[in-house]
Formats: structure tokens, C-alpha cells, sequence
């Protein structure tokens, strides 16, 4: 069992589209990360976050921690958006990835 | 530049060979990280350093994985004997920790690695 879960693997959205990724944790974490990691492009992290909800543009990120679950949403996506999206816990001394969510956004 | 740097960004080689891929943290950040990445997966641990230190190996680094920090700063990942199967991203990243115990992750773009 992976002690994270990401839902759905694959998503395909229309230009415009608000678009929700979900990611499903099963071990005590200090931290989230939501990563953006583009075809044969390095990883680059969106969010970190411990509590609540965070909002960069477009991107909003919120955890439950009791419920060990947090979502990444995208509102008016676009064709950039195009990437895969990477949901890692961090328990202090190690992190755990889930296994991404490709997202492909049509004009 | 002050991300965390990796290279070469590409290698190929031939199966036996050996390669070696280097990782430079960002300079404050004690912790550093070695992943692999095959494609449509996340990324698989390797192993980690805190400072010098190696404190954790994953089952995944077999006998012809190998790394080191010998300073403290920058880290090699080296492969022996390489094989088909090795061929992947090898994906290198660092972190330090908050005052509120939060790990805060960077990654450097990472190193191809095909082995024909």
C-alpha cells in the first residue's frame, strides 16, 4: 500500500475548466507539497502546507489533516496548466510522493 | 544560481559502464536527497544525508549504487556495472527545516540517465 494516493491519474480538462486533483495520505506528516513537473522538465514545488489553504493566482491548495486528504485546484485552467502534479508528504526526516496526476489542458 | 544544481543533465552510456551523477544543494539547506523517477511514476527514494552523514538507504540502491557527501555540500550518486533497468531520471533535492518543523523540499531539474 502506498502511503499516498493520488486521484485520478490521468485528466483531461477544456480550456477554462475548473479542475480539482486529490491526494490521500496514511502516515503523520509534518508538511504537504503539491509539485508541478512538466514533460522532461524538473520538479517545482507549488505549495507547502501544514494547515488550511493556500492561494497562489490561480492555484489553491487546501489540507484536512484529520482527514489526511488535501486538494489542489486550479480555476480557469489553461493550456500551460499541462503538466503532471505531484502530491509528497513530509514526515520530518523522509518524504513520500504519490504517483502524480497527468493533467492535459485543451484550448 | 541559487537552486539546487545537478549534472549532467543527460547521460548515455553502455550497459557495464559506470556513471556518476553530481548534486549540488542550495548552500544553507543540511539535508540532502536522491530519487529516481521512471516514467508515469513518482519519484522512488534512494537514500539521504544530513550533513555528511548518510542516515538512510532505500532497498532500491543495490550493491552498484553508491553515494556520497563528503563535505557536507555537494553529493555523487554513482552507478556501477550499469544495466538497462538503471536507465531513468535520477533526481536530486534538498531541504532544511523550519523553527515550526515544516521540511521545506527543493529539487534540482535532474540527471537522464540512458543506458543502451
Amino acid at each position: 500500500k502506498n502511503e499516498v494516493e493520488q486521484s485520478p491519474q490521468n485528466l483531461t480538462a477544456q480550456e477554462g475548466e475548473f479542475i480539482t486533483i486529490n491526494c490521500s495520505y496514511s502516515v503523520g506528516i509534518s508538511a504537504l507539497h503539491w509539485l508541478q513537473q512538466h514533460p522532461g522538465g524538473g520538479i517545482v514545488s507549488l505549495f507547502m502546507l501544514s494547515s488550511g489553504k493556500k492561494k497562489h493566482g490561480r492555484l489553491i491548495a487546501t489540507i484536512n489533516i484529520q482527514e489526511k486528504h488535501s486538494s489542489l485546484h486550479i480555476t480557469a485552467s489553461h493550456p500551460r496548466d499541462s503538466a503532471v502534479y505531484i502530491c509528497a508528504v513530509g514526515t520530518g526526516n523522509q518524504f513520500y510522493f504519490g504517483t502524480g496526476t497527468s493533467l492535459t489542458v485543451i484550448p | 544560481d541559487t537552486g539546487v544544481s545537478q549534472n549532467p543533465r543527460h547521460k548515455i552510456t553502455k550497459r557495464g559502464q559506470n556513471v556518476t551523477f553530481r548534486c549540488d544543494p542550495i548552500s544553507e539547506h543540511n539535508r540532502l536527497y536522491w530519487y529516481r523517477q521512471t516514467l508515469g511514476q513518482g519519484p522512488e527514494f534512494l537514500t539521504y544525508f544530513q550533513n555528511e552523514a548518510q542516515l538512510e538507504k532505500s532497498r532500491l540502491l543495490s550493491d552498484r549504487f553508491s553515494a556520497e557527501r563528503p563535505k557536507g555540500s555537494f553529493s555523487t550518486l554513482e552507478i556501477q556495472r550499469t544495466e538497462q533497468g538503471d536507465s531513468a531520471m535520477y533526481l536530486c533535492a534538498s531541504s532544511f527545516l523550519t523553527v515550526s518543523g515544516a521540511n521545506v523540499l527543493t529539487f534540482g531539474a535532474g540527471s537522464r540517465l540512458t543506458v543502451l
